[in-house]
């Protein structure tokens, strides 16, 4: 079973500060990984995406990826209480084409 | 705009009814997907679509059946042989390229009574 793990929270985070969300994968050969954000009641929103070791930055978003470690994370810099969300860890496993697994989700609470 | 599109929003089935949910894309995706989410969980992959006329079980297919009859399309029926089929229910789409970032519609959140 290829499995994505995700703290699940609840994480609060006071206005301001830099929230951190982690996530771990078990297929070594995984190649693609996603973010997406997801408000009480709604679908999924695509917020970050990452294929290569590093970091990538999207305005207050970053996103990190070891490979080595199968460990991708996702720091919210400046967090707002629009950010206040559950969000969602997803990878495209090795072998499995076009689907993804995604993991339980951490829920995020921004404190004014 | 292009987008997804699920109807209803809500759905409330009897037991022993058969259901279909709607799901349309406008977006030229090849690829289609359903997956189902339940309370504090992540989502979990029922059938997918790459292509018209074919379609893959996901994780969890028992009790549901999907068509693709058109690249637009991709109706899920959830049948009365699925034993706990209250859930929020999204349909996604992507390319068949490419990353396999995919796109949510809004949701059909199905409840039985």
């Amino acid at each position: 079973q290829k499995e994505v793990e995700q703290n699940s929270g609840p994480l609060s985070v006071p206005e301001g500060a830099i929230a951190s969300l982690n996530c771990t994968y078990s297929d070594r050969g995984s190649q693609s990984f996603f973010w997406y954000r997801q408000y009480s009641g709604k679908s999924p929103e695509l917020i970050m995406s990452i294929y290569s070791n590093g970091d990538k930055e999207d305005g207050r978003f970053t996103a990190q990826l070891n490979k080595a470690s199968q460990y991708v994370s996702l720091l919210i810099r400046d967090s707002q209480p629009s950010d206040s969300a559950t969000y969602l860890c997803a990878v495209s496993p090795s072998g499995s084409a076009r689907q993804l697994t995604f993991g339980s989700g951490t829920q995020l609470t921004v404190l004014p | 705009d292009g987008g997804i599109t699920q109807s209803p929003k809500y759905l409330f089935r009897k037991e022993g009814q058969n259901v279909t949910l709607s799901c349309e894309q406008n977006l030229n995706h090849d690829a289609m997907y359903w997956y189902r989410q339940d309370p504090g969980q992540g989502l979990r992959l029922i059938y997918y679509s790459q292509i018209v006329n074919d379609f893959q079980k996901g994780d969890i297919a028992e009790g549901y059946s999907v068509s693709r009859e058109k690249k637009e399309s991709f109706p899920l029926t959830v049948t009365s042989a699925q034993k706990n089929p209250t859930a929020f229910y999204l349909c996604a789409s992507s390319t068949r390229t490419g990353n396999n970032e995919q796109f949510f519609g809004p949701g059909t959140r199905l409840t039985v009574l």
